[in-house]
């Protein structure tokens, strides 16, 4: 069965600090699909970035990267100099490819501070 | 404009009474989704559907029904709600490419339903 931990309930930092949200994942598939999604205090759900099981190349979008490491089933997402913007719940997600259920992890709390 | 609409955005009503929460899309997509989300518990889905006529249960489908007759819409239907099914709501929809059948959600405005 596939499960997403996000270990860190809440994380709490003050702007311009870097940080780093854990996900680590659960998958018998050999091809599975990674997402990030943000929610901010509005409630929508915002796409981030979705990573293929087969292509463990590190992403970096603006102050946004990604690190997909299969070894330890980890796909963390770092926020390099943090804004009050950034403030939001972030979920991983994961899908494989033999079912076509998305699986959520239960969220991070991001707050940064001015 | 793309997007995925839901209706209502809020609604309170009361155990046993049947209720429809209505979500439509307007980008042709194939593949459509409910899920619940609950404090403490993140994002749960309910059912989903690949297209037309074609549902299946996601991981918390007890006590919910759905039906995709068109390919824009994708009714969540509550026979006989009840007050743990108090929560908010999200409709989202994505289109395949190629075998990946789970690209990019495009997710609606969310439905808060209480169950009293």
């Amino acid at each position: 069965a596939q499960k997403v931990t996000q270990a860190q309930t809440e994380i709490s930092v003050v702007e311009k600090e870097d940080v780093t949200l854990d996900c680590v994942y659960e998958t018998r598939d050999t091809t599975y699909y990674l997402f990030w999604y943000k929610q901010p205090p509005s409630g929508e759900l915002v796409f981030l970035i979705r990573r293929n099981s087969f292509d463990e190349q590190n992403e970096i979008s603006g102050r946004y990267s990604w690190n997909f490491q299969k070894s330890t089933s980890s796909f963390n997402f770092t926020i390099t100099a943090s804004q009050v913007v950034d403030s939001a719940v972030y979920f991983c997600a994961l899908s494989e490819r033999s079912n076509y259920k998305l699986t959520f992890g239960k969220g991070t709390l991001l707050t940064v501070n001015p | 404009e793309a997007q995925v609409t839901q209706n209502p955005r809020y609604l309170i009503t009361v155990t046993g009474k049947k209720l429809t929460v209505t979500c439509s899309q307007n980008m042709n997509h194939e593949y459509m989704s409910w899920y619940r989300q609950d404090p403490g518990l993140g994002l749960r889905q309910i059912y989903y559907s690949m297209n037309v006529e074609v549902t299946d249960k996601g991981d918390v489908p007890e006590g919910y029904k759905v039906s995709r007759k068109e390919k824009r819409n994708f009714p969540l239907i509550l026979e006989s709600p009840s007050p743990n099914q108090t929560s908010l709501y999200f409709c989202a929809s994505s289109q395949p490419q190629g075998r990946l059948v789970l690209c990019e959600q495009y997710f609606g405005p969310g439905t808060r339903l209480t169950v009293t």
